[in-house]
């Protein structure tokens, strides 16, 4: 079944500093990938999403992430973090089946900023 | 403007009283679907309608129910909730367009904010 893996529970990082987040996939053809950000009490909302093509993708802001195959991992950058992007990061794919079916998210990445 | 509006925000009910949580939207989207995230968990989807089709997933305990009567709304029904069913629970929606990659067309989930269930 198609899955996603996010190894860090809790990240901090400094304000201004450079961001990654890692994700790991499992899927048995090419992925379709997304990350979504969650602030506290909040919905998801969606930063990025890989479907095909240029394996680097731009998202909202100057997010960004790139699929790597050979890696089966498709992580999340951003140059320099601001106070206000403390929220949980979830890693997502497209269920197996496709159509409706939805996603299936990873267990989150908790982002921690500190001054 | 909201696009997937979900009502209330926040909801408390009692051990084994039955409890409705609703969801709105304004995108005529036509799948519409009920995650369950619990704390510091990631969001767990519960079921989904494409269309009128509903579509349950294995795991999803026979004490949650589903209703869409239309387009724009879809109904999370816990008939008999226990302390177990706390969670924030999501709607989303997104548009799936017949004949394309079927993949392909599922390419942006819109969520609601959410509604926070407690349960005492």
């Amino acid at each position: 079944a198609q899955s996603v893996t996010q190894p860090d529970i809790h990240i901090t990082v400094s304000e201004g500093a450079s961001l990654e987040l890692r994700c790991n996939y499992s899927y048995g053809a090419t992925p379709y990938l997304f990350w979504y950000v969650q602030s506290p009490g909040q919905g998801l909302q969606l930063l990025l999403k890989y479907f095909s093509g240029d394996t680097l993708v731009q998202g909202i802001e100057d997010f960004e992430a790139e699929c790597k195959t050979s890696q089966s991992s498709f992580n999340l950058r951003r140059p320099s973090v601001h106070w206000s992007d403390a929220a949980e990061y979830f890693c997502a794919v497209v269920r197996g089946g496709g159509g409706a079916d939805g996603l299936t998210f990873g267990k989150g990445t908790h982002l921690i900023i500190q001054p | 403007d909201a696009m997937v509006i979900q009502n209330p925000r926040y909801q408390v009910t009692q051990f084994g009283k039955p409890v409705t949580l609703s969801c709105s939207q304004t995108l005529n989207h036509n799948v519409m679907y009920w995650y369950q995230q619990k704390s510091s968990q990631a969001p767990k989807l519960l079921f989904h309608y494409y269309d009128k089709d509903f579509n349950n997933e294995a795991d999803t305990p026979d004490n949650f129910q589903s209703r869409r009567p239309n387009t724009s709304f879809c109904f999370l029904d816990i008939r008999s909730p226990g302390l177990g069913d706390a969670a924030m629970y999501l709607c989303a929606t997104s548009k799936l367009v017949p004949g394309r990659v079927r993949v392909g067309t599922n390419e942006k989930l819109f969520f609601g904010s959410g509604t926070q269930l407690s349960v005492l």
